[in-house]
């Protein structure tokens, strides 16, 4: 069974980066597409990016590039997620989730992490 | 604003069937590519309950069914039960953004 264990919580300051880390276990880490997907308080489901960790070529939403950074360790099977120039507006639960589909973005997400809180103050 | 849209409520009766309706463009569902739903209870992790249009991961009740048409998709509820309240999230990739998209999200109330 495959499991997904995200980082702590986190506070930081505005204008700030926060880094928040992804273990998978119990499966094959390499071939999946892990993604970042995020919800602001009372909001909905946004997709940030993701990256399948064999390739080491991560794939951002237009709304996060250049501020967003996605990394895999593949010795450790974690996955990373950097957000730069934190502003209010980032405050939300960052999930980690992996496509069922190998090799391929276009799977829906069959494993999720329990969530990381962002929250950024000014 | 999200390339993918859904209302953002429905609701239903007990044992009666709702469906939450799904549109998208050219570039996602219109493309042809898989349409997938997530069930959401408040404070807690989503839960894929169908992928690729109509299948149903291991644990899902056959309640629960997808249908699709042109660019748009539709997830079907029968039975409803008072379990079944939640917000439902549909999801597609996106060819023009090379990546995954959400719609708004559905807020299912069991009258």
């Amino acid at each position: 069974q495959v499991q997904l264990v995200q980082s702590g919580a986190e506070v930081k300051k505005a204008g700030s980066s926060v880094k928040v880390s992804c273990k998978a276990s119990g499966g094959t880490f390499s071939r999946y597409a892990t993604s970042w997907v995020r919800q602001a308080p009372g909001q909905g489901l946004e997709w940030m990016g993701g990256i399948i960790p064999v390739s080491g070529t991560a794939r951002y939403t237009q709304k996060f590039q250049g501020r967003v950074t996605i990394t895999a360790d593949e010795s450790t099977s974690t996955a990373y997620m950097e957000l730069s120039s934190l502003r209010s507006e980032d405050t939300a639960v960052y999930f980690c989730a992996r496509s069922r589909v190998s090799g391929s973005y276009l799977g829906g997400f069959d494993y999720w992490g329990q969530g990381t809180l962002v929250t950024v103050s000014s | 604003q999200s390339v993918v849209t859904q209302p953002p409520s429905v609701s239903g009766a007990p044992g009666q069937r709702v469906t939450i309706s799904c549109t998208g463009s050219s570039s996602n569902i219109g493309a042809g590519y898989d349409v997938h739903w997530y069930q959401q209870f408040p404070g807690t992790v989503p839960k894929l309950v169908l992928d690729g249009n109509n299948n149903r991961p291991s644990g899902v009740p056959d309640r629960f069914s997808g249908s699709r048409s042109g660019t748009s998709a539709s997830l079907a509820i029968t039975g409803l039960q008072a379990a079944d309240e939640a917000d439902y999230y549909c999801q597609s990739y996106d060819s023009g953004l090379r990546g995954s998209v959400f719609g708004g999200g559905t807020k299912l109330t069991v009258l």
